[in-house]
Formats: structure tokens, C-alpha cells, sequence
């Protein structure tokens, strides 16, 4: 899988949007963006994922560049339960050869402040 | 429903000691997995079942011993634990389909304590 490089810490005020960026310079064209969060002593919690095209659900929005090379996670009214460690992680599509583990880097430490 | 459920949420034990933890999902899901987070590290991958065969070790102790009774359940045997193998065990979900992605779904974790 290919590796990410994400900012250690970022803040952001409440209300606004918290814009998180990953960088996934070497990533394959089967591989996915995957972002998943987690709140201190917690497990990590599923966010969103991508191919190529935008994605948003109801947490967030994914926006991937055409090149692929980078993605933007966007919390569009961070709260002050948004503060957490959030990890970007791409993985290969379908299970193919069998279910895989994923690869944590550091994460990012977002924290919302009041 | 992405529900995982680990019992118990913390555990203390000694070195001499025998216990288990257990996973269970519900989401009709076919592969299964542990992972081990130390204090403000990032989770690390220990083992994979799928379809309840083990299918990837990552080189873990055999102090660690799991085991995977069916489809819905996963558990982990510890024996002759370490201080340092006190961490946060982390059991994660996913559907195995060769066609799509496979999002895993964790658990909330048990906190393990070994004195």
C-alpha cells in the first residue's frame, strides 16, 4: 500500500471548516483514500473513502486531486467533538488475494477549539 | 448497523495469568482482525482471519493465541504476558468481497493492563 504523509497537529475554531490534507504521492490506480478518525481511548471510526471522484456523506467530504497524488478530508462545521487523531490510509481495492490489514501512519491531531 | 462489540472494555492481569478477549460482530461479515495500540502510537496489526481461517501473523509471540470459533466471533488467549504487552486491542470487521472495497469497522477496544 502506498504510504501517506499527513501534518502531525492542526487546530481549528469552532463552526468552521476543518480542512485536513494527505499526502499520497505514490499511490496506484486500484488504490483507495481511506480516512478514519479516532477520539481519545476510542477505536478508530470509519469515515469516508474514495477512488477518484469526490465523495461526501453525511461526516464529511473527500476531495481527491485529478492526479490522485493528494486528498483534502473536510469537516464542514467542525464541533468540538471533532477533536480527535485523524489517520488517511490507501489501500488496494477489493480483497482479491484475501483481507489485508491497514496501515496507520501517525495520523493528524485536529483540535477544535472553542 | 457497523456495530463491533469487544468485552471485557479493561482488563488487569498478572504475568502468571490466563485470560481472553472477545470480538463479536453481527454484519455478516467474513474476515476479522486484531490490532495492538500502544500509548499515543498509531494502531499496529497482529492478526487477519478470513472466512475463520488465519491468514496473516505478523510475526506476533505466541503469548498471543487467537482463534476464531465462527464467523461472528473472534477471540485472543493470553498467557505468560509482559508489563509491556499492556496496550489498547483493537477488533476490526469486514465484508470480503473480491469486486469492491473492504471497510473495516472496529470495535471500541479493550484496555489491557498487565502488572
Amino acid at each position: 500500500d502506498a504510504k501517506t504523509t499527513q501534518p502531525p497537529s492542526m487546530d481549528c475554531a469552532e463552526g468552521r471548516a476543518a480542512n485536513l490534507p494527505c499526502n499520497h504521492s505514490t499511490i496506484s490506480g486500484n488504490e483507495y483514500v481511506y480516512w478514519y478518525r479516532q477520539i481519545h481511548s476510542q477505536g478508530p471510526q470509519y469515515i469516508i473513502h474514495g477512488l477518484k471522484n469526490n465523495e461526501t456523506n453525511e461526516m464529511a467530504s473527500l476531495i481527491i486531486t485529478e492526479d490522485r497524488k493528494s486528498s483534502t478530508l473536510i469537516l464542514p462545521h467542525a464541533t468540538l467533538r471533532d477533536t480527535a487523531v485523524y489517520y488517511c490510509i490507501v489501500r488496494r481495492g477489493g480483497s482479491g488475494g484475501g483481507a489485508d490489514g491497514l496501515t496507520f501512519g501517525k495520523g493528524t491531531h485536529l483540535i477544535i477549539q472553542p | 448497523d457497523t456495530e463491533v462489540t469487544q468485552t471485557p472494555k479493561h482488563l488487569v492481569m498478572g504475568m502468571t495469568n490466563k485470560k481472553s478477549l472477545k470480538c463479536e460482530q453481527h454484519m455478516g461479515h467474513r474476515a476479522m482482525y486484531w490490532y495492538k495500540q500502544k500509548a499515543k502510537k498509531p494502531p499496529e496489526l497482529m492478526f487477519v482471519y478470513s472466512y475463520e481461517k488465519l491468514s496473516i501473523n505478523e510475526s506476533v509471540p505466541s503469548r498471543f493465541s487467537p482463534e476464531c470459533p465462527n464467523s461472528s466471533l473472534l477471540n485472543l488467549h493470553l498467557h505468560a504476558l509482559q508489563p509491556e504487552d499492556s496496550a489498547l486491542y483493537l477488533c476490526a470487521s469486514s465484508q470480503e468481497s473480491p469486486w469492491g472495497t473492504d471497510t473495516q469497522y472496529f470495535g471500541p477496544g479493550t484496555r489491557l493492563t498487565v502488572l
